[in-house]
């Protein structure tokens, strides 16, 4: 194991539904990261945030609405979804936001929008 | 733009054979060059990471080259077993505007065989 959990591992909700997914660390890092991996597709990464403060934000839909209540943990607020975003989500974190740090990736909510 | 390809696509290979997975990038400036692997139903676990200066790097039975030159890494795999069918990420980091951006590729789905 990682270190970083995640849950729900598998979520089927209907565009009109509110839904939320959990990523929680244990490993004291202060960084983390939100992912989207569709099939035959690079991993996109979505939003970042380092010590709670957001710091990035990879033009990703409102209907996304990521919540960073403690550097432990990780939320992303799902609502009015649609089908293409169907994916698996993957959490990560890293000690902090830089480019020797290594990501440990959680594993994963796979989702899908009806 | 920065761009990740990796090939092949797949490979199916027999136990204990070895095997040589590619990367090629045009990200720029380079930073560093990782390269995960991704069981099914797993988050990304990293293998291996290399600086500007590095051109080898093993972890086990893994071995990652990297030649900045020519912008390629390769990722070769000795004695392989079923474990380690899986898919094989290859990112790299790019240092912009004093942050860190990571372009992910693609990856190699592969499947170790009987």
């Amino acid at each position: 194991e990682t270190g970083v959990t995640q849950t729900p591992r598998h979520l089927v909700m209907g565009m009109t539904n509110k839904k939320s997914l959990k990523c929680e660390q244990h490993l004291g890092h202060n960084a983390m990261y939100w992912y989207k991996q569709s099939a035959k597709k690079p991993l996109e990464l979505m939003f970042v945030y380092n010590f709670k403060e957001q710091t990035e934000n990879n033009s990703v839909p409102s209907r996304f609405s990521p919540e960073c209540p403690n550097s432990s943990h990780l939320f992303l607020h799902l609502h009015t979804l649609q089908p293409e975003d169907s994916a698996l989500y993957l959490c990560a974190s890293s000690p902090r936001e830089g480019k020797k740090e290594t990501q440990y990736f959680g594993p994963g909510t796979r989702l899908l929008v009806l | 733009k920065n761009q990740v390809e990796q090939s092949p696509q797949s490979l199916i290979i027999l136990e204990g054979k070895n095997c040589t997975l590619q990367c090629n990038y045009t990200v720029s400036p380079f930073s560093n060059l990782r390269w995960y692997k991704q069981d099914t139903g797993r988050g990304p676990v990293s293998l291996t990471i290399m600086t500007f200066s590095e051109n080898t790097k093993s972890n086990g039975r893994y071995t990652a080259t990297l030649d900045a030159d020519t912008k390629q890494s390769s990722l070769h795999i000795t004695a392989s077993q079923l474990s380690d069918s899986a898919s094989y990420i290859c990112v790299v980091s790019a240092v912009v505007g004093g942050g860190n951006k990571l372009t992910f590729g693609t990856g190699t789905q592969l499947k170790v065989e009987l």
